[in-house]
């Protein structure tokens, strides 16, 4: 089945300065990724997605990239703000098959 | 995206124990899930709960420890039974990943403390 890597497991960024997270994926037909942001007491909130047509979304402050051929795809966030300070989650999938999920960063933004 | 709502919020049980966890969404949906995520750690799927059918299992829960109820389209429950401290968990409800949309959503969560 689906394994995926997710590094780092901390990271601790400047506010306004940027943060990158970065997961890699075994199932080469993996076409979904997905990245939650867990707050505490908080269940996961979806933050962007990609499919394996695309090379790249942007949304606001938050892109991911995806390299289908080294199979890995990243979470970028710009000018970083408190209220990014979060655990985040990214996630593959195969179609409508269920969601493997990565292991989780915890991203405190250093004000 | 689909609004969705858990009972209880949080629990404190006593063990042996069970509990019983309810999710409500918003709109139709054909599958929902039940996940745990143990302190500190990722999410792991318990089972996926289909309207009309039994729900399907992966690998280390089983039926007798978590069943599940999805009585129609909107609604499903989680209950954790026989409880012991190792079940001491947040419980998560999510919703969609069919279909054309395989955006998938999650729920608030419920914090069981079992002591």
């Amino acid at each position: 089945g689906e394994n995926v890597e997710q590094h780092p497991s901390t990271l601790s960024v400047q506010e306004g300065d940027s943060a990158v997270i970065k997961c890699t994926y075994s199932d080469s037909a993996s076409n979904y990724f997905p990245w939650y942001k867990q707050e505490l007491g908080k269940g996961p909130q979806l933050i962007i997605d990609i499919r394996s047509n695309v090379g790249e979304k942007k949304d606001q402050r938050i892109a991911v990239t995806l390299n289908k051929t080294a199979k890995h795809f990243s979470l970028h966030i710009t000018e970083t703000q408190p209220e990014d300070s979060a655990v985040y989650f990214c996630a593959a999938k195969v179609g409508n098959e269920k969601l493997t999920f990565g292991t989780g960063t915890r991203l405190t933004i250093i004000p | 995206s689909a609004v969705i709502s858990q009972k209880p919020s949080r629990d404190i049980c006593q063990r042996g124990t069970s509990l019983t966890i309810q999710c409500q969404v918003d709109s139709q949906v054909t599958m929902m899930f039940w996940y745990r995520q143990q302190p500190g750690q990722s999410l792991t799927l318990i089972a996926t709960a289909n309207q009309g059918s039994e729900a399907t299992y992966e690998s280390g829960f089983v039926i007798d420890k978590f069943p599940i109820s999805r009585p129609n389209l909107t609604f499903s429950t989680l209950t954790v039974s026989n409880m012991s401290p190792e079940d001491s968990s947040i419980y998560l409800c999510s919703v969609g990943g069919s279909g054309s949309s395989w955006t998938q959503y999650f729920g608030p969560g419920t914090r069981l403390l079992v002591l």
